[in-house]
């Protein structure tokens, strides 16, 4: 069955510096991943998204992620942190053939951004 | 614009009463799912639906009901059964419910249980 387990419920950092999210997935087969941003009071936006091909993807609001399958990760980066980057962020995984319908998320990383 | 439509916003249930709360798309997709969120609990699975006139039971399905009469419309009925009603209310939906396809989010319902 497919999991996902994201590290840290709240990460913190200064205005400019490097954003990181940590996500690990399960999957007994190639997985597809999916990074959401949820702003408070708000539906979920889709960041980015990994299928097949380059392993490196870019996402919108400068944001990128790399997919490790040695690793079983595919953590969220961004170089210089905005204010406006503070938000909530799932990882998810395809639930392919699982009882999830579609996509099982991570429980979630409520990021801040100190000026 | 194609999108999900959530209503209403906001809503407050006294006890003892269902309640519906209504998630439209245009998008023309197949799979629909109704999430239920919390703090700290990240997203929990209620019901989806990968066709019209067919739906399963998520995690937590106990004290709701849903249809799927119409391609675009997956509506979710809180029922006086759920004992701890008031949370965020998510609605999606995909073009396929399969697993390969990203979901698109509606911008949810906030129910309150007064």
């Amino acid at each position: 069955a497919q999991s996902v387990t994201q590290l840290g419920s709240h990460v913190s950092v200064s205005e400019g510096a490097l954003v990181l999210l940590r996500c690990n997935y399960s999957s007994s087969v190639p997985p597809y991943l999916f990074w959401y941003v949820q702003y408070p009071n708000q539906g979920l936006q889709l960041l980015l998204k990994y299928t097949t091909g380059a392993t490196l993807v870019k996402g919108i609001n400068g944001f990128e992620a790399e997919f490790k399958k040695s690793e079983t990760s595919f953590h969220l980066t961004k170089p210089s942190a905005h204010m406006s980057d503070a938000a909530e962020y799932f990882c998810a995984v395809s639930d392919y053939g699982g009882s999830q319908g579609n996509l099982i998320f991570g429980k979630g990383t409520k990021l801040s951004v100190k000026p | 614009d194609g999108g999900i439509t959530q209503s209403p916003k906001y809503l407050f249930r006294k006890e003892g009463q269902n309640v519906t709360l209504s998630c439209e798309q245009n998008l023309n997709h197949d799979a629909m799912y109704w999430y239920r969120q919390d703090p700290g609990q990240g997203l929990r699975l209620i019901y989806y639906s990968q066709i019209v006139n067919d739906f399963q039971k998520g995690d937590i399905a106990e004290g709701y009901s849903v249809s799927r009469e119409k391609k675009e419309s997956f509506p979710l009925t809180v029922t006086s059964a759920q004992k701890n009603p008031t949370a965020f209310y998510l609605c999606a939906s995909s073009i396929e419910g399969r697993g390969r396809t990203e979901a698109f989010f509606g911008q949810g319902t906030r129910l309150t249980v007064v």
